[in-house]
């Protein structure tokens, strides 16, 4: 089946920009979804389709994907951001869902 | 604003069954499919299978294929998940999730709470 790899941590001071990484075989082919989920808390969507935000989600939140690696870009970031986050695709091969591994963002 | 609300912590003995539930309001039941994803303690989440609340079609992971069933009651807008002859590796927090497409894109775009299940003897 597919597979999504995800760095496991990442870290960024308060006030500047952080990148996560989503890496698959010819990723940019599927559409890409990241979720944030605090801890103790249920996963949130943050963006979809590669690059779309829901409803409520800040602009500093913005995602890309092409080639074989897809990236969530969080600018500006706040003490509130800190969290892990997965990315997700459509397998059309399985019809299945898959998630990547997660990645925690620390805020220092 | 889309609800979906779980059912109540479990704990049951290896090799029982357990049933979850995740009543949906605020929107058409029928009109958006329903995943169930799962976190074990300290790990990600882990995509279990997906039900088209309209026919009742299923799609299941292939690790959980044998022991799973997905079910939907549209008359109450809600969701089941049961998971037979559990296991110690069961243990984990269980969610369901809307499942939205979108010109052949599947994402999750609204989360239930999530059910604890421990399964200890």
């Amino acid at each position: 089946s597919y597979v999504l790899t995800q760095p496991p941590s990442v870290s960024v001071a308060p006030g500047q920009t952080a990148s996560i990484s989503c890496g698959g075989d010819n990723i940019g082919s599927y559409s890409l979804h990241w979720y944030q989920q605090r801890p103790g808390q249920a996963p949130v969507l943050v963006v979809h389709d590669d690059s779309a935000r829901p409803s409520g989600i800040p602009a500093r939140f913005s995602g890309a994907n092409s080639g074989n690696t897809a990236t969530l870009t969080i600018s500006r970031v706040e003490a509130g951001d800190e969290a892990d986050y997965y990315c997700q695709v459509w397998d059309r091969s399985s019809d299945h869902r898959v998630f990547g591994g997660g990645t925690k963002l620390t805020v220092l | 604003q889309v609800y979906l609300v779980q059912s109540g912590p479990e704990v049951k003995s290896p090799g029982a069954s357990v049933k979850v539930s995740c009543k949906t309001s605020a929107y058409t039941f029928s009109g958006y499919g329903i995943s169930w994803v799962r976190q074990a303690p300290g790990q990600g989440l882990e995509w279990m299978g997906w039900i088209n609340t309209y026919n009742g079609n299923t799609k299941f992971a292939q690790s959980l294929q044998d022991r799973v069933s997905m079910t939907a009651d549209t008359a109450t807008s809600t969701a089941y998940l049961e998971l037979r002859s559990l296991r110690s590796d069961d243990t984990a927090l269980y969610f369901c999730a809307r499942d939205r497409s979108r010109d052949g894109s599947y994402y999750f775009d609204s989360w239930g709470q999530g059910t604890l299940v421990t399964v200890s003897s």
